[in-house]
């Protein structure tokens, strides 16, 4: 099993851009969430998703969009990047009330 | 919201030292995990315990629900220990994890 992947691990992008991380698990997990990782500082979370169809918002959602289409995949959308979104992005998937499991991480950088 | 204070923020060992790491929380939860950060960014699991006491290897976790904290013992602490630990509560529903700031640990030979 890969477990959660992640891409792409970098990405630049000047404000205004719009870019999608992507996100994949195949543990057939229900739920799957983003989060970001600002330096000296804890996750917060972004979005996340209870099954194929369902997401709500977290602590931190604007400026984010998400669908889930399948259970495997749980993309991200940056609709217009600005600064403020240079972050570390992790993607965790889990089946409902078990452990959480981690992707390696997206690092963004927004100019 | 739920509050998670961790500490020591900072915490510096030569390699071979013990140490404790503390995780308060300030309502019910339903769970708690415990995480490792490495220096390259890795989040790994360490321990997924909602009360009592779990152990693996040099690492063993307790966890007292009724008095809201959760302690991280590390024993014999190696250089490959050094990164950041991460408490995280599972509050509410939907596995909606909320992160603590992090103990950065450095072990040093």
């Amino acid at each position: 099993n890969a477990g959660v992947t992640q891409t792409p691990k970098f990405q630049v992008l000047k404000t205004g851009q719009s870019m999608t991380l992507q996100c994949a698990q195949d543990m057939n997990h229900e739920y799957m969430s983003w989060y970001r990782q600002d330096p000296g500082m804890g996750l917060r979370l972004i979005h996340y998703s209870v099954g194929a169809g369902i997401t709500d918002q977290g602590e931190v959602p604007n400026g984010y969009n998400v669908s889930r289409s399948t259970t495997e995949d749980f993309p991200l959308r940056l609709l217009s990047a600005a600064p403020s979104q240079t972050s570390v992005y992790f993607c965790a998937s889990s089946s409902l009330g078990g452990t959480q499991y981690f992707g390696p991480g997206t690092r963004l950088l927004v100019l | 919201g739920i509050q998670v204070e961790q500490s020591p923020p900072d915490l510096i060992l030569q390699e071979g030292a013990n140490s404790t790491l503390r995780c308060n929380f300030s309502d019910s939860v339903n769970n708690l995990q415990w995480f490792h950060q490495n220096p390259w960014g890795q989040l790994i699991n360490l321990f997924y315990i909602p009360s009592g006491t779990k152990q693996n290897g040099r690492l063993s976790a307790t966890t007292v629900a009724t008095e809201r904290y959760s302690l991280l013992y590390i024993s014999s602490s190696q250089t490959t220990d050094s990164g950041v630990y991460f408490c995280a509560v599972l509050s509410g529903g939907y596995n909606k994890l909320i992160f603590g700031a992090g103990t950065r640990l450095a072990v040093h030979p």
